[in-house]
């Protein structure tokens, strides 16, 4: 059974600071690994997908890696701003599943940018 | 337009009533989600629709029916419901694709705060 986690599961840092946020994962073989963003009592918003045959995947700000031997991702957030506080949840979807995708969640990681 | 709509945004209901969360969108997607969030905890897969039949339950309680009418949208059912089933329901939708899982993005809706008395 895949198993996802994050580390830390909260982080406090101040405006303008590159930060990095991990991911782990115990079955390797996955289709994709994803990163959300959440922000409190609202839906997830899709950042980044890698698929599994990538290593990295860059969007503005936000650069993250997937290394899938060793069931790793890590999300690089470059000057931070406050805005980026939210709490954000990095996803699996894994192969030989029935039907179509299905997303094993981390419990996320819960980040305060201070201003 | 890359957007998921849910209705109601805030529901209170007793034990005893009937009610039903809806779900639209309009970006031809064929696979269809619900997922079940409580606080502070990551979102719970409990349906998939597939080209609108059910391919996935993740042995959902009864009191939880899901219907998918067409492909652009999704209800969910409730009957029955106990306090614990108080929780911030989300429906996602993605292209899904059997060819192309490895880019399948999951679109997720605003949610349903649901609150059972």
């Amino acid at each position: 059974k895949q198993e996802v986690t994050q580390i830390p599961a909260a982080l406090s840092v101040p405006e303008g600071e590159n930060l990095v946020l991990n991911c782990s994962f115990t079955d390797s073989a996955i289709y994709n690994l994803q990163w959300f963003r959440q922000d409190p009592g609202k839906g997830l918003t899709s950042l980044l997908l890698i698929q599994s045959s990538q290593r990295e995947q860059t969007s503005g700000r936000l650069n993250a890696s997937l290394d899938k031997s060793s069931g790793r991702s890590t999300l690089y957030i470059a000057a931070s701003q406050p805005g980026d506080s939210a709490t954000y949840l990095c996803a699996v979807q894994g192969r030989g599943m029935k039907g179509a995708q299905k997303l094993v969640f981390g419990q996320g990681t819960r980040l305060t940018i201070n201003p | 337009d890359t957007e998921v709509t849910q209705t109601p945004k805030h529901l209170v209901m007793g034990m005893t009533n009937k009610k039903s969360l809806k779900c639209e969108q309009h970006m031809g997607h064929r696979a269809m989600y619900w997922y079940k969030q409580k606080a502070k905890k990551p979102p719970e897969l409990m349906f998939v629709y597939s080209y609108e039949k059910l391919s996935i339950n993740e042995s959902v309680p009864s009191r939880f029916s899901p219907e998918c009418p067409n492909s652009s949208l999704l209800n969910l059912h409730l009957h029955a419901l106990q306090p614990e089933d108080s929780a911030l329901y989300l429906c996602a939708s993605s292209q899904g694709l059997a060819g192309a899982l490895r880019t399948d993005t999951q679109y997720f809706g605003p949610g349903t705060r649901l609150t059972v008395l």
